[in-house]
C-alpha cells in the first residue's frame, strides 16, 4: 500500500533561519512526487514534481530533491509569508495522488 | 484559465439531508479526484475518474457517498443522508493522465452538518 509519512508534524524558525522538512514515503512503480502548500481556507497549491532519485527542484527559497525512499523540501532564509502548511504526496502506479499530514510551518519575524 | 471550480464554497445542512457538491475540472484535464480534508485524517482520496470513468472508489467511506462524472467538465459528489461527521473539506482536483503531474485542486467546500 502506499504511504507517506512527513516529519516534524510543526515547525517555527525565526526569520533568515533555514531549516528541511521530511518526507518518507513507499509506493509502487513512482510516477512523481508533489509537494504542495496550503494556506489557511484555500486548497493545496502546487510546487514541485520530483520524478526519480537525485532529481532536484528550486522556487524561490525552496528547494526540493528526491532519493528512493524521500524527499526533503529545504528552506533557505525563510520570509513570514512562507508560513504555512507543506504536503508531500506521491503517485504510483496507479495514479492515486495520495498525500502525507503535513508540516505545519511558523515563520516568526 | 479560471482553475478547478467548486460550488458551493461553504454548505450548513441538517443531519439526514441530501447533499450535492459540485466540480468543473481543468478543461482538457482527462483525471478528476474528490478528496476529503479533516485534521485528525488530513486528505484522504475518496473516489477518482480517468475519461469520466470511475476508476477507484476504495475511499468512499459508506454507501451513504456516491459520486459521477456524466461529462468531462463536471462531477458530483452526493452524500445520502448526511450525518455530522461527515463534516469536512470536500475538495476537488483534476490532472492530465501522464506521469502525475499537474494536480490541481479547487478552492474547497466546506460541509457542516447539524
Amino acid at each position: 500500500e502506499d504511504q507517506v509519512t512527513q516529519s516534524p508534524e510543526a515547525l517555527r524558525l525565526q526569520e533568515g533561519e533555514s531549516s528541511s522538512l521530511n518526507c518518507s514515503y513507499t509506493v509502487s512503480g513512482l510516477r512523481g512526487l508533489f509537494w504542495y502548500r496550503q494556506d489557511p481556507g484555500k486548497g493545496p497549491e502546487f510546487l514541485f514534481t520530483l520524478y526519480s532519485a537525485g532529481e532536484e527542484k528550486e522556487k524561490e527559497r525552496l528547494k526540493a530533491t528526491l532519493t528512493k525512499k524521500e524527499s526533503f523540501l529545504h528552506i533557505t532564509a525563510p520570509k513570514p509569508e512562507d508560513s504555512a502548511t507543506y504536503l508531500c504526496a506521491v503517485a504510483g502506479a496507479t495514479n492515486k495522488l495520495i498525500f502525507g499530514t503535513g508540516t505545519l510551518l511558523a515563520v516568526q519575524p | 484559465d479560471a482553475g478547478v471550480i467548486q460550488s458551493p464554497r461553504h454548505e450548513v445542512t441538517e443531519m439526514g439531508q441530501e447533499v450535492t457538491l459540485r466540480c468543473k475540472p481543468i478543461s482538457g484535464h482527462n483525471s478528476l479526484f474528490w478528496y476529503r480534508q479533516t485534521m485528525m485524517r488530513g486528505l484522504e482520496l475518496l473516489i477518482y475518474f480517468n475519461n469520466n470513468v470511475p476508476i477507484d472508489d476504495s475511499g468512499m467511506p459508506e454507501d451513504r457517498f456516491s459520486a459521477k462524472m456524466p461529462n468531462a467538465s463536471f462531477s458530483t459528489l452526493k452524500i445520502q443522508p448526511s450525518e455530522p461527521r461527515d463534516s469536512a473539506v470536500y475538495f476537488c482536483a483534476s490532472s492530465l493522465w501522464d506521469r502525475g503531474g499537474g494536480y490541481t485542486f479547487g478552492s474547497g467546500t466546506r460541509l457542516t452538518v447539524v
